[in-house]
């Protein structure tokens, strides 16, 4: 059973240029979930996406920006880069709420941008 | 709103000693808490999770954790470190809707041999 697969794993852009990160998710999981992990911190939420749609938002410009596909994979987009984007961005999976429940959160390795 | 506090940025114990990870979270409804490991240059990995069932909940590699509401803590503990413990681990609290996690700043867990 394919975990949280991510690609690239590690990228060099330069500030101004634009970048796409991928995730698939791990087999069976509908929802997407995109965290930043700066150097010594803990990760940091920047969307969710079920069912193709944004769900949930935290608190990161518009530059940051993401799709879902039918096949429930994932795209996170991040224009006019800064280097304060350098950053692990981590994916995770899991399925849709049922009922009372929350869903466990399964993480892909990340991808390593640096912006120079 | 939810928040988590990792008392501790770093911890260093032997080899065979107990280990004590500290959390503290704040939420204004029931918490799902969480438990993941980090090893160098890699993703997380989940330990263990509370989701309101037992209270003392067992993860992997011998850990476990107890919740305890009237501390609002989540403390991680194993009763004999190994080398291979040494890692990054981050506490994070989910709550019922919307599963949008938030996570501590992390505790770097050093093992002396």
């Amino acid at each position: 059973d394919a975990g949280v697969t991510q690609s690239p794993t590690h990228l060099i852009k330069t500030r101004g240029q634009q970048v796409t990160l991928r995730c698939s998710p791990k087999s069976g999981h509908d929802t997407v979930s995109w965290y930043q992990q700066a150097l010594g911190q803990g990760p940091q939420f920047i969307f969710q996406y079920y069912e193709e749609e944004e769900r949930q938002r935290g608190n990161f410009p518009d530059r940051f920006s993401g799709h879902q596909f039918p096949n429930y994979s994932s795209e996170l987009n991040v224009n006019a880069l800064l280097l304060g984007d350098s950053a692990l961005y981590l994916c995770a999976s899991s399925l849709a709420q049922r009922l009372a429940e929350t869903d466990t959160q399964y993480f892909g390795p990340g991808t390593r941008l640096t912006v120079l | 709103a939810q928040s988590v506090t990792q008392l501790g940025s770093h911890v260093s114990v032997s080899e065979g000693a107990l280990v004590l990870l500290r959390c503290n979270y704040s939420s204004s409804v029931p918490p799902y808490l969480f438990w993941y490991v980090q090893y160098p240059n890699q993703g997380l990995q989940l330990l263990l999770k509370y989701t309101s069932a037992a209270t003392l909940v067992k993860g992997i590699n011998g850990f476990e954790a107890e919740f305890k509401k009237s501390e609002t803590s989540f403390h991680l503990t194993k009763p004999s470190a190994h080398m291979s413990d040494a890692a990054e681990y981050f506490c994070a609290v989910s709550v019922k809707t919307g599963n949008q996690f938030y996570f501590g700043t992390g505790t770097s867990l050093t093992v002396i041999p």
